[in-house]
């Protein structure tokens, strides 16, 4: 596709209900990112993919978190049992074989609020 | 130490005016360090980056200022625009991309060029 594909753009959930968030990577691109800005905050690092294989996955907060990457293209980032503290907003990058963090494209992100 | 620590949250100037936001790290190790700009709705976009092994660049009215010694680089927008109003991030990351795929960003500054 012409960029990085997020959806949904905004999800409103209650506090103990898990959700889905997608990301369609550019096409091509074998690398992966996962990222959550919160309000006030920097980008914080989730997971990082290569392929369908997850070498970091070293930010994400909490085992109630999980992320899989199918056909080296979709990745679904799962939070379940959601907790207030879960706002934020999500974005997905990608990135070309052997750019790895030069070659970032960032999507627009999917805005999730716990209420 | 993997920190970067970025000031001020939030910066207003009038059109044509030169806006300097600025970032500190710890960690010696970083050795590529990119500006992103972000607008209402959109993913964060790479704005313009630079190693250590220079003290400044330019990219049209974007320049990053590097200073090794002191651990600091800052953004400078030269004639800046209504349109220039968004969000900035510093980043910083290390191992040329291959050792590792994440950046580490500061938590943004707010800018707003007034007409």
């Amino acid at each position: 596709g012409a960029g990085v594909s997020q959806s949904p753009s905004n999800k409103v959930t209650e506090k103990g209900k898990d959700v889905e968030l997608r990301c369609d990577p550019i096409s091509g691109h074998t690398a992966l990112y996962w990222y959550r800005q919160s309000l006030g905050q920097g980008l914080e690092f989730l997971i990082y993919f290569q392929g369908n294989s997850a070498p970091d996955k070293s930010g994400l907060p909490s085992d109630r978190f999980s992320a899989e990457r199918t056909g080296g293209s979709v990745s679904t980032l799962t939070i379940q049992r959601t907790q207030q503290e879960d706002s934020a907003v999500y974005l997905c990058a990608s990135s070309p074989p052997g750019q790895g963090i030069y070659g970032y494209t960032f999507g627009s992100g999917t805005r999730l609020t716990v209420v | 130490q993997q920190q970067v620590k970025q000031s001020p949250q939030s910066l207003i100037v009038q059109k044509g005016g030169i806006p300097i936001i600025n970032c500190a790290y710890e960690n010696t190790a970083f050795d590529y360090f990119p500006w992103y700009q972000q607008f209402p709705g959109k993913g964060p976009a790479l704005l313009i980056a630079i190693r250590p092994d220079v003290s400044e660049k330019k990219e049209g009215r974007f320049t990053i200022s590097f200073n090794k010694s002191a651990k600091q680089f800052s953004l400078h927008i030269m004639d800046s625009q209504p349109g220039d109003s968004a969000t900035y991030f510093c980043a910083a990351s290390w191992g040329g991309g291959g050792a590792t795929n994440k950046l580490i960003f500061g938590t943004g500054t707010l800018l707003a060029v007034q007409p």
